[in-house]
């Protein structure tokens, strides 16, 4: 399967304790996305890289949170001192830039962080 | 500022049964508009899509047309399955890559 993979896809972690979800796209894609989705409510955007740069970042992302995308390829998304607000699940997409208006983004099936 | 409201499930129906699932929107430009379904444990799938108002999007049987004189894009289905059963998210996006969705319908389809 060449879809968008994340891992781990389940993360429960207390109060405080810092996380890292990762993110593979799809291996052509040069663009990445992180969304957050809590519950009862659609996705939110967080972020998005285009290649290596990471090109936008929502107020949502706060100082504790950290996505990086060393090398275009893999991303990973840190959340440090967890609370318990941090907990939803945490999407990535990504899609191919060719210039066009419209570029479809692909989404993985996420990572649901619980902070207890 | 803009925002996608969707109506509340979940929405229960026996299978064949027609479908509509609301979906309207505030912009202060013109979005496209995208409707997403995301079936248990997997991630988010294109549904379809329009770019512009009168435009019809369709996939899979499902239809929904950009009204923007009611700045509306229902979902419709003349006839569900049980494998239609999932959540169905409304987004709008402006230019390349920004979504705003909704909070997303769930659609149980009986047998």
């Amino acid at each position: 399967d060449t879809g968008v993979s994340q891992n781990p896809r389940h993360k429960i972690t207390k109060r405080g304790q810092n996380v890292t979800f990762r993110c593979d796209p799809i291996s052509e894609h040069n663009r990445l996305y992180w969304y957050r989705q809590t519950l009862g409510q659609g996705p939110e955007f967080l972020t998005y890289f285009q290649n290596e740069a990471q090109l936008e970042k929502s107020r949502l992302l706060s100082d504790r949170f950290s996505a990086e995308r060393p090398k275009g390829s893999f991303s990973t998304l840190e959340i440090q001192r967890t609370e318990q607000g941090d907990s939803a699940m945490y999407l990535c997409a990504s899609s191919l830039d060719t210039g066009a208006l419209y570029n479809e983004q692909f989404f993985g099936p996420g990572t649901r962080l619980t902070v207890l | 500022g803009d925002s996608v409201t969707q109506m509340e499930g979940p929405v229960t129906l026996s299978e064949e049964a027609f479908l509509t699932i609301n979906c309207t929107y505030t912009a202060t430009g013109y979005p496209s508009l995208f409707w997403y379904v995301q079936y248990p444990g997997e991630g988010l799938q294109l549904l379809l899509k329009a770019t512009k108002a009168d435009d019809k999007g369709s996939n899979k049987g499902f239809e929904a047309t950009y009204r923007k004189e009611t700045t509306s894009f229902h979902l419709e289905k003349g006839s569900v399955q049980v494998s239609d059963s999932a959540v169905y998210f409304c987004a709008l996006r402006y230019g390349t890559y920004k979504y705003i969705f909704g909070t997303g319908t769930r659609l149980k389809v009986l047998a």
